[in-house]
């Protein structure tokens, strides 16, 4: 049981250029979501989702896009990446009740140049 | 949504009784209150959550009073490999709002 794991583990890119940051888990979790942090700040949500095919924006989703195709994957876009998406990014999934035990993987760190 | 104040940061030595406090005047019906710890490049790990009352498990305490308006987490005999940041949220999954946390360091 790998829990939730996130590729890749740092990654740089120019201004412009486009990426895909890869979570997947393997606790059959429903909900799953992606968070920022940046440097001495909390986390802040991107983007979630409540299941296979359905997602919804969180409190800064500008700039990114999800897409839930399978239970497992919950893939995190950017199409035309930017400086200020310099950050750390973490994926994390839940059991589908209300009670708010989020497990989460070990980030991805990238550097916009 | 409930907001939630908490201490910037805290220092502790080993061996102490830890309890970080943390404010939510706004907090709903219907809202837990959770937290989390977080090393540095980490991703956040929960600890404990609660409703009302006291709750306790093998890592940490979490003491909410009767108008639910803070919480208090509290961690027994802390050690070096406590340090770290840890963050107070309240409300349901899809409105989890982290803020800036606590960090905690224990010295020697």
């Amino acid at each position: 049981n790998a829990g939730v794991t996130q590729t890749p583990k740092f990654q740089v890119l120019k201004t412009g250029q486009s990426m895909t940051l890869q979570c997947a888990q393997d606790m059959n979790h429903e909900y799953m979501s992606w968070y920022r942090q940046d440097p001495g700040m909390g986390l802040r949500l991107i983007h979630y989702s409540v299941g296979a095919g359905i997602t919804d924006q969180g409190e800064v989703p500008n700039g990114y896009n999800v897409s839930r195709s399978t239970t497992e994957d919950f893939p995190l876009r950017l199409l035309s990446a930017a400086p200020s998406q310099t950050s750390v990014y973490f994926c994390a999934s839940t059991a589908g009740t209300l009670l708010a035990t989020q497990y989460f993987g070990p980030g991805t760190r990238l550097l916009v140049l | 949504l409930a907001k939630t104040t908490q201490p910037i940061s805290m220092d502790s030595y080993e061996g102490q009784e830890v309890n970080i406090t943390c404010s939510h005047n706004n907090i709903a019906t219907n809202d837990y209150i959770t937290w989390y710890q977080q090393f540095p490049s980490q991703g956040p790990r929960f600890i404990i959550q609660g409703y009302k009352t006291k709750v306790t498990n093998e890592v940490a305490s979490l003491f909410i009073p009767a108008d639910r308006k803070s919480s208090t987490l509290s961690l027994p005999r802390v050690s070096l490999s406590d340090t770290a940041v840890y963050y107070c949220l309240v409300g349901e999954r899809n409105d989890m709002r982290f803020g800036a946390g606590t960090r905690l360091t224990v010295k020697p």
